[in-house]
């Protein structure tokens, strides 16, 4: 069974930093691409970032440009984001999505999300 | 303001049929493949449609997709009480190099 559990939300003030993880299960991580999406309170999806399956391709929302960084460790079954720069706009539950190539958008399997606040 | 449209909300009776729109461009829906996912209230998207008309394992027929140039349509026949839910769809943006998706409609099985 696959098993996207994303962890590291929490509530943060504007202009710092947060990382979240996302821990894989029940499929070979390492063959496929992942991506970021969120959802702020009561809106739509916004994809955040997503990353190719040896991390040779990464891509990004012009929104989080220059302040998030994606990364990946096949070792460890594991995604990951840095966000820098937090703003309050960056208010979301984050998922993490399972992907088949980078430019490809089939989410197949999705996490429960964690929720980031950016509030003073 | 998305980059791909869809109405905001659609609405019909139990065991009717329903379909939701997809528009966008060149760029995205023209020459990329487009996907469909529900979200029910509270949980996680999940994906009904990829590859503009595929369905995963375990999606039943009553959910279709289909792709005429720059638009998208997903189609729910039989409608049931547990299909309201919101809808949305995605496709990559060659342009923007970016995944985007539509803003969402909102489906009342009245």
């Amino acid at each position: 069974e696959v098993q996207l559990v994303e962890s590291g939300g929490g509530l943060v003030q504007p202009g710092r930093s947060l990382r979240l993880s996302c821990a894989a299960s029940g499929f070979t991580f390492g063959d496929y691409a992942m991506h970021w999406v969120r959802q702020a309170p009561g809106k739509g999806l916004e994809w955040v970032s997503g990353i190719s399956w040896n991390s040779g391709s990464i891509a990004y929302a012009d929104s989080v440009k220059g302040r998030f960084t994606i990364s990946r460790d096949n070792a460890k079954n594991s995604l990951y984001l840095q966000m820098n720069s937090l703003r309050p706009e960056d208010t979301a539950l984050y998922y993490c999505a399972k992907g088949s190539a980078i430019a490809v958008v089939k989410f197949d399997y999705w996490g429960q999300g964690t929720l980031v606040t950016v509030s003073s | 303001q998305s980059v791909l449209t869809q109405p905001p909300s659609v609405s019909a009776a139990p065991g009717q049929k329903v379909t939701i729109s997809c528009s966008g461009s060149s760029s995205n829906i023209g020459n990329n493949y487009v996907s469909w996912y529900q979200q029910l209230p509270g949980t996680a998207p999940k994906l009904l449609i990829y590859d503009n008309n595929k369905r995963p394992s375990g999606i039943p027929d009553r959910f279709s997709g289909s792709k005429s140039g720059t638009s998208a349509t997903l189609g729910i026949t039989g409608l049931q009480t547990g299909d309201e839910a919101d809808y949305y769809c995605g496709t990559w943006d060659s342009s923007l190099s970016a995944a985007v998706f539509g803003g969402g409609t909102k489906l009342t099985v009245l």
